[in-house]
């Protein structure tokens, strides 16, 4: 699987909107783009995907760059039960069994 | 339960003894993935499965370490003479088929501390 680099840390305040970069230069036509967050003491949970066009539900919006090298999960208005790590990570068709998660972003929301 | 359940949620063990960890994926669905989690770290996968078979065992870190899944649903880790550097948390996630754009429901892992 291709790697993805994500800033170490963020920090917002609360109910303002919170940006999360990812960068994946190495990725191929056919990788999704998946974020996933874990909240303290829980297993990761599903945000969003995304494969070439913007996407949005209900817990956040995904935006891809035209070339494909960097993608940025959007949170449209932070709030506290938004604190967690985020994983930014690829999925490719020959590596579709697994997902290699890095370290992610510790987004800290500030009251 | 309409989410994946791993139990147990905490085990402490004394170095060279073995144990099991067992998932229960979400109902229906044929893939199962095992993950690692040490502290402060990202997750580290172990193996998954298609069904009962296990085609990617590539992450397992060592022959102390196997798992299996029957009847297509519940799975079961061992991890056979414990060793400290095992202490991590151990996550199970499950999805409805295996693809790409699939997305991963995790259960909240079981927490393995190796006295």
């Amino acid at each position: 699987d291709a790697k993805t680099t994500q800033p170490n840390s963020m920090e917002s305040n609360e109910e303002e909107p919170v940006h999360l970069p990812c960068n994946h230069s190495t990725i191929s036509g056919t990788d999704y783009i998946h974020w996933y967050r874990q909240l303290p003491s829980q297993g990761p949970e599903y945000v969003i995907h995304g494969l070439t066009s913007n996407v949005n539900n209900r817990m956040a919006s995904l935006a891809i760059a035209e070339d494909r090298k960097s993608s940025t999960l959007i949170l449209h208005r932070a709030t506290l039960r938004d604190a967690a790590v985020y994983y930014c990570i690829l999925r490719d068709p020959t590596g579709a069994n697994n997902l290699f998660f890095g370290t992610g972003t510790r987004l800290t929301v500030i009251p | 339960g309409a989410g994946v359940s791993q139990s147990p949620s905490n085990k402490v063990t004394e170095k060279g003894k073995d144990v099991e960890l067992r998932c229960d994926p979400i109902s229906g669905h044929t893939a199962l993935y095992w993950y690692r989690q040490s502290l402060g770290q990202g997750l580290e996968f172990l193996i998954y499965f298609q069904g009962n078979s296990a085609p990617d065992k590539s992450g397992l870190p060592s022959d102390r370490f196997s798992a299996e899944r029957t009847g297509g649903s519940v799975s079961t880790l061992t991890i056979q003479r414990t060793q400290q550097e095992d202490s991590a948390v151990y996550l199970c996630a499950s999805s409805l088929v295996r693809a790409t754009n699939e997305k991963l429901f995790f259960g909240s892992g079981t927490q393995l501390s190796v006295l």
